[in-house]
C-alpha cells in the first residue's frame, strides 16, 4: 500500500491564524481525501482532492474554511483557514487504492 | 447520503471471550465495508474488509458478516487479548471510493 508523509505531526496555533498541511505519497493516487477527528470522536470525510480542479466538499465544509489543492497525483495540502479553538483536532490525509484507504499518520493541531 | 450507525460505543470483554460490533448503513449502493483499528495517538489500520458480492471474510481471530439486504453487517473478535484494546471503525462506501465512518467502538480487554 502506499506511503504517506503528513505534515505538521503536531502544532499549536492562535486563534484568527491559519495554517497549511501537507500529504507527500511515494506514489501516483488518483483518489485522496481529507479526513477530520475530533477528540473522541470519529472520522468525518472534509473534501475529496481532486488533481488538477478544485476539491468537492462535503456538506458541512466549504472552501473559505478549508481550502485543498492537489498539484499532482502525489501531492496534496489542506489550510485550516482564521481558526478558532472548535477546529482543534487530527486532521488525516488519505488516499484509495483499489476502495482501500489508508492514512497518514495525522496532523494534530490545538488551537488556542 | 450514505449514513452509518455503529453499536455499542464502549464495549468490555474479559480476555479469552468474544466481541461483537454491529453497524447498519442506509445507501443500498454501498458495496464495501472496511473495518479500522485505532490504537491510542495512532492513525487507523485497516483490520479486515468485506465487500458486497460476499456474505462473510475471516482472518484468523476477525471475521466479518454482511447481511446486504438488512443492510447490516459485523465486526466478530474471537479469544480476544489484551492486545484487542483499541477503538474500532467501520465505515461504508460505494463506487466514489470515499469512506464514511460509523461512530465507534472503544473495546476494552481485561486481563
Amino acid at each position: 500500500s502506499a506511503v504517506i508523509s503528513q505534515k505538521p505531526s503536531r502544532d499549536i496555533c492562535q486563534r484568527g491564524t491559519s495554517l497549511t498541511i501537507q500529504c507527500q505519497v511515494d506514489s501516483q493516487v488518483t483518489m485522496m481525501f481529507w479526513y477530520r477527528q475530533q477528540p473522541g470522536q470519529s472520522l468525518t470525510l472534509i473534501a475529496t482532492a481532486n488533481q488538477g480542479s478544485e476539491a468537492t466538499y462535503e456538506s458541512g465544509f466549504v472552501i473559505d474554511k478549508f481550502p485543498i489543492s492537489r498539484p499532482n497525483l502525489t501531492f496534496s495540502t489542506l489550510t485550516v483557514s482564521n481558526m478558532s479553538p472548535e477546529d482543534s483536532s487530527i486532521y488525516l490525509c488519505s488516499v484509495s487504492g483499489a476502495n482501500v484507504l489508508t492514512f497518514g499518520a495525522g496532523s494534530r493541531l490545538t488551537v488556542l | 447520503g450514505e449514513n452509518v450507525e455503529q453499536h455499542p460505543s464502549t464495549l468490555s470483554v474479559q480476555e479469552g471471550d468474544s466481541a461483537v460490533i454491529k453497524c447498519t448503513y442506509s445507501d443500498s449502493a454501498s458495496n464495501y465495508f472496511p473495518w479500522y483499528k485505532q490504537e491510542l495517538e495512532k492513525r487507523p489500520q485497516l483490520i479486515i474488509d468485506i465487500r458486497s458480492n460476499v456474505g462473510e471474510k475471516k482472518d484468523q481471530r476477525i471475521a466479518v458478516t454482511l447481511n446486504k439486504t438488512a443492510k447490516h453487517f459485523s465486526l466478530h473478535i474471537t479469544e480476544t487479548q489484551p492486545e484487542d484494546s483499541a477503538v474500532y471503525f467501520c465505515a461504508a462506501s460505494s463506487n466514489t471510493g470515499k469512506l464514511i465512518f460509523g461512530q465507534g467502538t472503544t473495546l476494552q480487554v481485561k486481563p
